[in-house]
């Protein structure tokens, strides 16, 4: 299976601060297609997940301008530009590149 | 606007079973393939099964295979998680989930609420 890194796994975050998350594979995600499977998603507390960016940085319809996603390969990274106390949650990555589907531990982000 | 209702959810002994449900609206349900994905208390995200569009693909994590049975009923436009054989570790919330198309998978578009299934004597 496909294991998922995720760092740090807990982020304090001053508002109005950057944010950045880090996700590692254990294989490249790049698929027979060229394309590489890897997305984002947000957990806020007491709600279901919601999907954040697909495709390494391709935003959801709704999702600010403030997140984005980098990287290639095996190693990706979250970016938010200005955190919010909307913000708060955890973000999880995962790969739909290969079967199984796997996802990262989460980074839990809250506001100090 | 898409929308997921899971429903079966319940407290059931060590060894039983369970069925799910999950009703979807606001898409045409047989272009889409649809997933299951649970989450522990407490814990982080895991994916469990997925089906295509027509039913006829589907995909399992390693600690459900043998035990679980995803399908789907187009007609109604209800995917079902048939559970049995349950452990312990099968203590979660289950969200049903809608991937990127047919036989897009991995994607995760949009959520229901969740579940929830608790496994104890």
């Amino acid at each position: 299976d496909v294991v998922m890194t995720q760092s740090p796994l807990s982020l304090p975050v001053t508002l109005g601060q950057p944010a950045s998350i880090s996700c590692r594979s254990s294989q490249s995600l790049v698929f027979s297609d060229g394309n590489t499977y890897l997305n984002w998603f947000q957990q806020r507390p007491g709600q279901s997940p919601r999907r954040l960016i697909y495709k390494i940085s391709n935003r959801d319809s709704g999702v600010p301008d403030r997140f984005s996603g980098s990287g290639s390969g095996t190693d990706f990274t979250l970016k938010i530009s200005r955190v919010e106390a909307e913000d708060v949650g955890v973000y999880y990555c995962m790969q739909g590149t290969h079967w199984p589907l796997t996802f990262g531990q989460g980074t839990r982000l809250e506001i100090e | 606007e898409v929308q997921l209702l899971e429903s079966g959810g319940g407290l059931v002994q060590p060894g039983g079973s369970l069925r799910l449900s999950c009703a979807a609206s606001g898409f045409t349900f047989n272009t889409y393939a649809m997933g299951w994905v649970r989450q522990a208390p407490g814990k982080g995200l895991q994916w469990v099964a997925d089906i295509s569009g027509t039913g006829y693909n589907t995909y399992y994590a390693n600690s459900v295979k043998g035990r679980f049975t995803i399908s789907r009923d187009n007609s109604k436009n209800t995917l079902f998680l048939q559970m049995n054989s349950l452990r312990a570790e099968d203590t979660a919330v289950y969200y049903c989930a809608r991937e990127g198309g047919s036989t897009a998978y991995g994607h995760f578009t949009s959520w229901g609420q969740g579940t929830l299934v608790t496994v104890s004597s």
